[in-house]
């Protein structure tokens, strides 16, 4: 069973803050996403990777910053948090691009004052 | 644009009543569809695929059916469980030709003991 786990499980900042989110996962998966949840949205994709030192774009990337530093590693950078990124994070892997099944973490719920 | 609806919760329902969670789907391609479940504090897991129309998927009594013509992929269940309590994610996957999950806003579903 796939294994992804997020660090830390609940955060609060202030507007303006510095925050980073971490996902490790222990499955040997090349690809690691970012995602955010908010009621009426569903999950929505920030950034992904296939690889360490890869970075590509998702649908909600304004704001964001991400860094895949090894296979295991993926973390997710607020440099000026502001309001409007007060969600629930959620980090996912899986083994291969067309496979499309992904394994998800615990999730992250931050909140920014 | 590709999309996917699903029915607005949250749905409240008594154990042993039947359960149908509607999906439709809009793409020009040949999708794979997904359901997503999602338990509380728990990231998705996968419920099931289906990566070919006119095929049906299952998994825990739940099961759908990727119906090409009406481009739906409705969940149902015969007899629902308050275990089955939980978040209903409606997923697309490979349209127009990425590999990029979209996922529907959820249904929150509620069961009653």
């Amino acid at each position: 069973e796939a294994a992804v786990t997020q660090s830390p499980r609940n955060k609060v900042t202030v507007t303006g803050g510095n925050v980073t989110l971490s996902c490790r996962q222990t499955n040997s998966h090349n690809y690691m996403y970012w995602y955010r949840q908010d009621t009426g949205h569903g999950l929505r994709l920030i950034h992904y990777s296939y690889g360490a030192g890869n970075l590509q774009i998702g649908d909600v990337p304004d704001g964001y910053k991400a860094t895949r530093t090894t296979q295991e590693d993926f973390f997710l950078l607020l440099e000026l948090a502001s309001p409007s990124q007060t969600s629930l994070y959620f980090c996912a892997s899986s083994g291969d691009i067309s496979q499309n099944t992904l394994y998800f973490g615990a999730g992250t719920r931050l909140s920014v004052l | 644009g590709d999309s996917v609806t699903q029915t607005k919760g949250p749905v409240t329902l008594s154990e042993g009543t039947s359960l149908t969670v509607n999906c439709s789907y809009e793409t020009k391609q040949y999708p794979t569809l997904f359901w997503y479940v999602q338990y509380p504090g728990e990231g998705p897991q996968l419920l099931f695929k289906v990566p070919k129309a006119n095929e049906k998927g299952s998994n825990r009594g739940f099961e759908a059916t990727y119906d090409k013509g009406t481009t739906s992929f409705h969940l149902q269940k015969a007899s629902v469980q308050e275990s089955d309590s939980a978040v209903y994610y409606c997923v697309l996957g490979g349209a127009s030709g990425s590999w990029q999950l979209i996922f529907g806003s959820g249904t929150q579903l509620t069961v009653m003991p």
